[in-house]
């Protein structure tokens, strides 16, 4: 079975502050993995997109950047977090077909204060 | 501009009650539709996914399609306090990046 850890759970960071968050998905070959950014209790927002090793697409420009370093590997980041970063991060993959479901990490609650 | 919108915002069913779901698509190369559902502070999981027209039951929920208008919806009936949670609606089409998601729905189930 396919299994898809994020870290970490939670962050509280300071305007201004770098910032990196990570997912590992195991069990599952050249998986299409996604970030999204979720505000408080609204829709997800797709910010980059990977279909394989060292190739990220952005979706939406939000002064942060993504890495897939690894396969199995998703990388998110920045060097100078905004009070606008503070969301629920998730992590995704898909197979690599059109029209699949998409699987969702547990999630990276970040507070920017 | 969003792709996906869904409606009512929010919905307070009673418990027993049926909650009915709406999410009309904009572009009109979607292929699949997708519901899934987040419990508060959890992630979405996906619930039901339909691309024919017409109707797919599991259960409690079922899910219509009507290709021609791009809409699609969500009935679950015997609603349970555990169903309130925030639903999401989604499409996807070939050779897009994933699924593109709606604005939610937010359902509450009273007791």
């Amino acid at each position: 079975a396919q299994t898809i850890h994020q870290w970490p759970v939670a962050e509280i960071k300071a305007v201004g502050s770098p910032l990196s968050l990570g997912c590992t998905i195991k069990g599952k070959s050249s998986p299409n993995l996604y970030w999204y950014w979720q505000a408080t209790g609204g829709t997800l927002q797709q910010l980059f997109y990977s279909i394989t090793v060292g190739q990220v697409e952005s979706v939406v420009q939000l002064n942060l950047s993504a890495s897939r370093p690894k396969d199995d590997q998703f990388i998110l980041s920045t060097e100078k977090l905004l009070l606008s970063h503070s969301g629920f991060y998730l992590c995704a993959w898909s197979g690599g077909q059109a029209n699949t479901e998409v699987f969702f990490g547990k999630g990276t609650r970040l507070t920017v204060v | 501009q969003q792709k996906v919108q869904q409606s009512p915002e929010s919905l307070i069913v009673p418990e027993g009650g049926m909650a009915s779901l709406n999410c009309t698509s904009s572009d009109r190369n979607v292929d699949y539709f997708w519901w899934y559902r987040q419990h508060s502070g959890k992630s979405p999981k996906m619930l039901m996914s339909i691309f024919s027209n017409g109707e797919k039951e599991e259960g409690r929920f079922t899910v219509h399609l009507n290709k021609a208008s791009l809409h699609t919806s969500l009935h679950i009936r015997d609603s349970q306090p555990s169903d309130s949670a925030l639903y999401l609606c989604a499409a996807s089409k070939q050779g897009g990046r994933a699924l593109i998601f709606g604005t939610g729905t937010t359902v509450s189930v009273s007791p």
